[in-house]
């Protein structure tokens, strides 16, 4: 079974400096790796993925996430953080094996807040 | 905007009721899957559609059913409502080629906000 962790609840950054999404996963084999963020009364918005070659994933809005294969990780980052960054941020994984539908398995959010 | 549309925005059931939630897809898009979210929780996956056929299937009981229509739209049916299923409901539109879906990015509509009282 596939699963994702987010270890922390709530992340909290001063504007303008780095911030850092952490997420760890599990799955049988090689795993798509997806990051969703959402904002309050909406539904959730495409920010990443990660399918194959270049660990290094650049997405939406200056966002970028590493894969790292043998920590299971894969970690959201932004060199540098917006009061409107502040969100719901989700981590999603789902295997390769074919069938089963294209299933996300995703994590329970991680609530940023950027403050000035 | 993902161009994937919801319907209700908001809806009120009591226990034992039925409801249907309907959702359009993005435009070229044929797959749809549906995830409830409960207050605090991640999406959870309920199931996925693709070519009007039922293609996976979360751990949901079946009074949770859906369609696919040949526009791809879909509806959500939940029969015999309890105070649980009140939830965020998402669908997601995604376009998967020959062989079915696998890696493709599903794109996210606002959601049907359920209340069951």
């Amino acid at each position: 079974a596939q699963s994702v962790a987010q270890p922390e609840d709530q992340v909290n950054v001063a504007e303008g400096n780095p911030l850092t999404v952490k997420c760890t996963y599990s799955v049988s084999g090689n795993p798509y790796l997806f990051w969703y963020v959402q904002y309050p009364n909406r539904g959730l918005q495409f920010l990443l993925k990660y399918i194959t070659g270049d660990n290094l994933v650049k997405g939406s809005y200056g966002f970028e996430a590493e894969f790292n294969k043998s920590q299971t990780s894969f970690h959201l980052k932004k060199p540098s953080a917006l009061v409107s960054d502040s969100a719901l941020y989700f981590c999603a994984v789902r295997d390769r094996k074919r069938g089963g539908g294209n299933k996300l398995t995703f994590g329970t959010g991680t609530q940023l807040k950027v403050e000035l | 905007e993902t161009g994937v549309t919801q319907s209700p925005t908001h809806l009120i059931k009591t226990r034992g009721q039925q409801v249907t939630l309907r959702c359009s897809s993005q435009s070229g898009h044929n797959t749809v899957s549906w995830y409830q979210q409960a207050l605090g929780q991640g999406p959870q996956f309920i199931f996925q559609y693709y070519r009007e056929e039922e293609n996976g299937r979360g751990n949901f009981p079946p009074r949770f059913s859906g369609l696919q229509f040949p526009n791809y739209s879909s509806e959500l049916n939940v029969n015999a409502l309890e105070l649980d299923d009140s939830a965020l409901y998402l669908c997601a539109s995604s376009l998967a080629l020959a062989g079915g879906p696998t890696q493709e990015t599903q794109y996210f509509g606002p959601g049907t906000r359920l209340l069951v009282l």
